[in-house]
């Protein structure tokens, strides 16, 4: 069956630091995936899409890479801040016309100042 | 711009009664919709994919006629819960499909929060 993993452990770094964030997804070939932030209590935000065929991709502090032959995505924040504290999301969908998007369980990440 | 309210933000509501909660697009159009559904530190489930002016798509294992939806226009669509039970308590968010682009972003709601005694 269809599995996305995310390190369900929190990350907890230090303000100034480079967080990064892992998605190992099995059994799947997504066309997109995309990168979400959570708040508790609030709805996902979006921040970044990447394709299948792109390796990378940045805005602002953010960057994400996609290798589709180990089939992950790792999502990094620069510079990283007490603000960028929430749960971040992955999420795949197979580039069919039904556009449905599989979550994983997400990420805490605690960045200390 | 691509901003999506869900109304009510949070609701209380008796065993056995039933909850209707809105999603609108603000300022697009929006011919597909999806409801979500998420337990405390879980991910979002996928409920069913809401299509304007067509039936609503569901996901297995999620029954229709408790949760129905209703796609009336390009902006609204709403999921109303039958004769809810405490085991559907839970933090349910809508998303929006922005028409028109290339890559299927979806936008999110703030989510409702239901709570049935």
């Amino acid at each position: 069956s269809q599995k996305i993993e995310q390190n369900s452990e929190a990350l907890n770094i230090q303000e100034g630091k480079t967080a990064t964030l892992t998605c190992n997804y099995t059994n799947y070939s997504p066309a997109y995936l995309q990168w979400y932030r959570q708040d508790p209590g609030r709805g996902p935000v979006f921040l970044l899409l990447i394709r299948e065929n792109e390796k990378e991709k940045r805005k602002e502090r953010l960057k994400v890479t996609f290798d589709t032959t180990l089939k992950q995505s790792l999502f990094h924040i620069t510079a990283s801040q007490p603000a960028d504290s929430a749960t971040y999301l992955c999420a795949l969908t197979g580039g069919d016309s039904s556009y449905k998007l599989i979550f994983g369980s997400g990420t805490r990440l605690l960045v200390r100042p | 711009g691509a901003v999506v309210s869900q109304h009510p933000s949070w609701v209380i509501c008796k065993s056995g009664t039933s909850v209707k909660i809105e999603c609108r697009s603000l300022d697009f159009q929006a011919t597909t919709m999806f409801w979500y559904r998420q337990f405390p530190k879980q991910s979002l489930m996928l409920m069913a994919t809401s299509n304007e002016g067509s039936k609503a798509t569901y996901e297995q294992g999620v029954e229709k006629d408790k949760f129905l939806i209703n796609h009336a226009s390009l902006t609204l669509s709403t999921l109303t819960v039958t004769s809810a039970h405490p085991e559907d308590s839970s933090f349910y968010i809508c998303s929006a499909l922005l028409a028109g682009t290339s890559t299927d972003t979806q936008y999110f709601g703030p989510g409702t929060r239901l709570t049935v005694l």
